[in-house]
């Protein structure tokens, strides 16, 4: 099974800066990424899919770059209510789409 | 627009199984690809099967092969899923979930409000 491994776990960064996620699969899988957002006691809500297309409605903060094996979520001024933890979802096939285990993202 | 409403909270005892609803409005199951995703508390995003248009079959995560179905009933437009021999590590909140439409790939843009299960003798 193809794993997704995303880093860091958690960081922590103050308002205003730009924030990167990483999240790499253990073999390439085109560019069949989707990136969540899931802040506490709520839904996860879609960001990116096909690794850099922003979903509607998403602010134009947020963006999703990447294909093959490396992927970035890039959220380019940080915001109090971005607030959340962020997942990464590989779906180029149903037997195995695989969640990265997330990174949780505070304000200094 | 796509809704999906889930059914209410279970409280089941070990070697039990749960069945949880997910009724779409907005579309028909037809249109869609009706998925699973669980999370256990504090814990992440775990799938555990779906509809696979390409094949026509509901394809399940291999740690659930044998103790899950996924069924859809298309009169009703209501998805079900049902885990049998349950155990205390299958406490966790279960969610529905589905794309913009059925050939879309499986990501999910359109959630249920989930459905806590605790399994606790």
């Amino acid at each position: 099974d193809i794993q997704m491994t995303q880093s860091p776990s958690s960081l922590s960064a103050s308002v205003g800066d730009r924030v990167t996620i990483t999240c790499r699969a253990s073999q390439g899988i085109s560019n069949y990424l989707a990136w969540y957002q899931q802040k506490p006691g709520k839904v996860p809500k879609l960001l990116i899919y096909a690794a850099s297309t922003l979903q509607s409605g998403v602010p134009s903060r947020f963006s999703g770059s990447g294909s093959g094996t490396d992927f970035t979520l890039t959220i380019s001024s940080l915001q109090p209510e971005d607030v959340a933890t962020y997942y990464c979802q590989k779906y180029n096939s149903a037997p195995s789409i695989t969640f990265g285990q997330g990174t949780r993202l505070e304000i200094k | 627009q796509v809704q999906l409403v889930q059914s209410g909270a279970e409280v089941k005892k070990p070697g039990a199984s749960v069945k949880v609803s997910c009724k779409v409005s907005g579309y028909t199951l037809t249109e869609l690809s009706m998925h699973w995703v669980r999370q256990a508390p504090g814990k992440g995003l775990e799938w555990m099967g779906g509809f696979d248009p390409e094949d026509g079959e509901t394809i399940y995560a291999q740690k659930f092969q044998g103790r899950v179905t996924m069924t859809e009933d298309t009169s009703t437009d209501t998805a079900y899923m049902e885990l049998s021999s349950l155990r205390s590590e299958d406490t966790a909140v279960y969610y529905c979930a589905t794309g913009p439409h059925r050939y879309s790939g499986s990501y999910y843009n359109y959630w249920g409000q989930g459905t806590l299960v605790t399994v606790s003798s």
